[in-house]
């Protein structure tokens, strides 16, 4: 079964700092990978997704991810955070060729501070 | 603007007493999904469905029940036989195809149990 992996539970960042939170999931022969935020009392919304092609995914709000089959990773990256950027991201995963159920991770709160 | 619905926000109840949260979405969607959120627990799905008048359980599905009589709609049943009610409640809903179709989530709904 597949299983997603956030190895941070908080990051805090200073404003204009880069970023990268980081994920991985349990291997498959291929997979579909996404990253989710969200904002307090929200819903989650989507930042980007990784079906194939390229390795580098762009995003909404400046952020990207990118996917490493080797390393089982896709982890997600800005180069210059705001303060608006504090939420708690989620990083999922379904299985490639199928319409099983997304696996998310268990979050990561990004704090950025003035 | 097509979106999910979920209400109320915020729902109060005093313990041994069912509560039904709504969701209704206007993006057509033929699945639907109910989600559990609790701190630093990340997601667990409780039940879901592809198809009116058909749903399945998820990890999660003691102590709820669900329904799905119309595409558009699928409200959750929190009943008393759920010992650990009080928690962020969120649905989502998606296409119904290949994998890589991502969840379009409501603002969710806030159970405080009593």
């Amino acid at each position: 079964a597949q299983s997603v992996t956030q190895l941070d539970s908080q990051v805090p960042v200073f404003e204009e700092a880069p970023v990268e939170l980081r994920c991985n999931y349990s291997s498959s022969v291929s997979v579909y990978l996404f990253w989710y935020v969200q904002y307090p009392n929200q819903g989650l919304q989507l930042l980007l997704k990784y079906l194939s092609g390229s390795t580098l995914v762009k995003g909404i709000n400046g952020f990207e991810a990118e996917f490493n089959k080797s390393q089982t990773s896709f982890h997600l990256r800005k180069p210059s955070v705001h303060i608006s950027d504090t939420a708690e991201y989620f990083c999922a995963a379904r299985s490639g060729g199928s319409q099983g159920n997304l696996i998310f991770g268990k979050g990561t709160k990004l704090s950025v501070k003035p | 603007d097509g979106g999910i619905t979920q209400s109320p926000k915020y729902l109060f109840r005093k313990e041994g007493q069912n509560v039904t949260l709504s969701c209704e979405q206007n993006l057509n969607h033929d699945a639907m999904y109910w989600y559990r959120q609790d701190p630093g627990q990340g997601l667990r799905l409780i039940y879901y469905s592809q198809i009116v008048n058909d749903f399945q359980k998820g990890d999660i599905a003691e102590g709820y029940s669900v329904s799905r009589e119309k595409k558009e709609s699928f409200p959750l049943t929190v009943t008393s036989a759920q010992k650990n009610p009080t928690a962020f409640y969120l649905c989502a809903s998606s296409i119904v195809g290949t994998g890589g179709s991502p969840l379009h989530f409501g603002n969710g709904t806030r159970l405080t149990v009593t």
